[in-house]
């Protein structure tokens, strides 16, 4: 079957690093997409990994593991703006198969 | 660079009427898709296709329909909307290049279409 997994919530403190992992099970993978969502708002491209390595990005970073089925997001000297929902998605021939979403909190 | 319009942000339906949730893209892309997003909850697919005059069912298609007979637009339309599809509504294309590694091949959302059934 299909899946893709991810933590519900997570919190982290303003200025520190979080990781947030997702873990997937496709058949005919293309690559790996990262969106932030803000209450009552749509999906914003974060980053999209079709090779396996650390891609970097300002703040934000994604890696990829093809052979692992596995993925992180890795945010940076959090701002409070950065609470939202992180969603993960597998790109999987023609369809995008989606997490659920992590929910991050940021503390100050 | 108007990306993907949705119309109409906000409705409010009762039981057993219907209404259409229109879409449209202006970047030529062949893929468009249909989601709804509950409190709380992650992207569920209605309705995606591939192109013109090509449509199929994703996971939560009871209850909808939907048309394409333009690149450009994405129809959804909600027949006896029910109280079960309160939800937010989002329409999304893209246009997936294998053949280029780390093409970004983003997925461009709409806003979004907040419906209300009572």
């Amino acid at each position: 079957g299909q899946n893709i997994d991810q933590p519900t919530e997570m919190t982290a403190t303003e200025g520190a690093i979080v990781q947030i992992n997702c873990t997937y099970q496709t058949s005919g993978f293309n690559g790996l997409f990262w969106y932030q969502q803000h209450a009552g708002e749509a999906p914003t491209f974060l980053s999209y990994n079709v090779l396996d390595g650390l891609e970097e990005k300002g703040r934000f970073s994604s890696f990829l593991s093809r052979s692992k089925g596995y993925s992180y997001l890795l945010l940076k000297e959090l701002q409070m703006k950065d609470s939202a929902s992180y969603l993960c998605a597998a790109s999987s021939n023609y369809q995008l198969i989606w997490g659920a979403g992590t929910k991050l909190i940021i503390k100050p | 660079n108007a990306g993907v319009t949705q119309t109409p942000k906000f409705r409010i339906l009762k039981i057993g009427q219907s209404m259409t949730l229109q879409c449209a893209q202006d970047m030529n892309h062949n893929y468009m898709y249909w989601y709804r997003q509950d409190p709380g909850m992650g992207l569920k697919l209605i309705y995606y296709s591939v192109g013109a005059g090509i449509t199929d069912k994703g996971e939560v298609p009871n209850g909808y329909n939907v048309s394409r007979s333009t690149t450009e637009d994405f129809p959804l339309r909600l027949e006896l909307a029910a109280p079960s599809q309160t939800s937010v509504y989002f329409c999304a294309s893209r246009d997936p290049d294998s053949s280029l590694p780390n093409s970004g091949n983003t997925i461009y959302f709409g806003e979004g279409s907040w419906l209300t059934v009572v």
